[in-house]
């Protein structure tokens, strides 16, 4: 099977820009979570989708935002980018309450 | 709420030396748990989970860690160090309830694998 995938895995933006992530769950899995990696903060949960359902978030401010397809795959918005928004966004796919797969993530940094 | 302690932000081995990476957990309930290793540039790749089946869990490349419940601990282990163990490895817990959707880390520990 084919693992995660996310596109794009770099992009520079300015403050005050919006951007969307994309993310393809491995085949089967309708589980998607979404995380953000700071050297500072670590890795933090940001939300987790199921069957096109927001099942969870973190403790991330309103302009964070994401949403699921039907066919599973995933997208996360950020809004009014801030310099701190710097960071790799990893994606994670699991059937339900199975284990989280990762993809390689979107580096995104904010000037 | 769920946490992780992952004591030793960076260890360092010689090659063929052991390692051993600790994390300590706390958890409200019966807990998954999970080590994770982070490659530079990379995404994360699962070594080993843990979800109450047997302590002494087997992962890849000749990792394994030990549950124990009166010590809340999951500290991951390996008998010979490669070179190419050198990474930074996460320790993760799920989330109550037995759902494995939303995970908490640790801080990481980087290691080092001097030849």
């Amino acid at each position: 099977k084919a693992g995660v995938t996310q596109t794009p895995r770099y992009l520079i933006k300015t403050r005050g820009q919006q951007v969307t992530l994309s993310c393809s769950p491995i085949s089967g899995h309708r589980s998607v979570s979404w995380y953000q990696q700071t050297p500072g903060q670590g890795l933090q949960f940001l939300f987790e989708y199921f069957s096109e359902t927001q099942r969870n978030k973190g403790n991330f401010p309103g302009r964070f935002s994401g949403r699921q397809f039907s066919n599973s795959r995933s997208e996360m918005n950020v809004s009014t980018l801030e310099l701190g928004d710097s960071a790799l966004y990893l994606c994670a796919s699991s059937s339900r309450g199975d284990t989280q797969y990762f993809g390689p993530g979107t580096r995104l940094t904010v000037l | 709420a769920q946490s992780v302690t992952q004591l030793g932000s960076h260890v360092s081995v010689s090659e063929g030396t052991p390692v051993l990476l600790r994390c300590n957990y706390s958890s409200s309930y019966s807990p998954s748990l999970f080590w994770y290793v982070q490659h530079p540039n990379k995404g994360l790749q699962l070594l080993l989970k843990y979800t109450s089946a047997a302590t002494l869990v087997k992962g890849i490349n000749g990792f394994e860690a030990e549950f124990k419940k009166s010590e809340t601990s999951f500290h991951l282990t390996k008998p010979s160090a490669h070179m190419s163990d050198a990474a930074e490895y996460f320790c993760a817990v799920s989330d109550s309830g037995g759902s494995n959707y939303k995970l908490t880390f640790g801080k990481g520990t980087l290691l080092t694998v001097n030849p």
